[in-house]
């Protein structure tokens, strides 16, 4: 079993809609949690932490399910600009130099 | 400010050439990651330093690949020698204390092709 995994995808969506991808975590024992996204053939960045009590930034909000070890992301109002790769993250040793662990992907394309 | 850099951001080279892929991290930060992606894999970690020192070389895949990290600004991937299935994008990162859990900076990459 993968560490982090991810539905693929492509989530194709027209603009405006509401989207969310799940991950699932094997490691119970992993500290902390993130979403980056990823342009097409550029870096990753990291978009946000996901918290426990469930976190929002704008249209984005980041929900963690510890006793069924999952990760949800959700999108409202997606936008063009919203189209990437989103990759689920995993801490599995806390601090801020311990390495993460990156899901290989879920694909969001936003249409007109 | 300057992110993470990374060269080349191209390379193209033969089967059983050696590549040196270079990265010079955010200064101030101490801990730098190597990372592999490829379509199949997605991002594999491959190493990572703190504080100039190796921590975790569990990830590079054998022999032919090592790392380097001399001094705070500068590290080296080298991959000696090179095979197609080397074939990749390589991402070096950096972090701080400082930078939050989690939050790594990536540069660019380096696009490898190995013919």
């Amino acid at each position: 079993r993968k560490e982090v995994e991810q539905d693929p995808g492509p989530f194709n969506v027209p603009e405006g809609a509401t989207v969310a991808f799940n991950c699932t975590y094997s490691n119970s024992a992993s500290q902390s949690f993130f979403w980056y996204r990823q342009d097409c053939r550029k870096e990753p960045k990291l978009l946000m932490s996901v918290y426990s009590s469930g976190n929002e930034d704008g249209r984005f909000t980041a929900q963690l399910n510890r006793a069924s070890q999952y990760i949800s992301l959700l999108i409202r109002d997606s936008k063009l600009s919203d189209s990437a790769t989103y990759l689920c993250v995993v801490n599995p040793e806390g601090g801020t130099a311990s390495k993460l662990t990156f899901g290989t992907g879920t694909r969001l394309q936003v249409t007109l | 400010d300057a992110g993470v850099i990374q060269s080349p951001r191209h390379e193209v080279t033969e089967m059983g050439q050696e590549v040196t892929l270079r990265c010079k991290p955010i200064s101030g930060h101490n801990s730098l990651f190597w990372y592999r992606q490829t379509m199949m894999r997605g991002l594999e970690l491959l190493i990572y330093f703190n504080n100039n020192v190796p921590i975790d070389d569990s990830g590079m895949p054998e022999d032919r690949f090592s790392a380097k990290m001399p001094n705070a600004s500068f590290s080296t991937l080298k991959i000696q020698p090179s095979e197609p299935r080397d074939s990749a994008v390589y991402f070096c990162a950096s972090s701080s204390r400082t930078s939050g859990r989690g939050t790594q900076y990536f540069g660019p990459g380096t696009r490898l092709t190995v013919l």
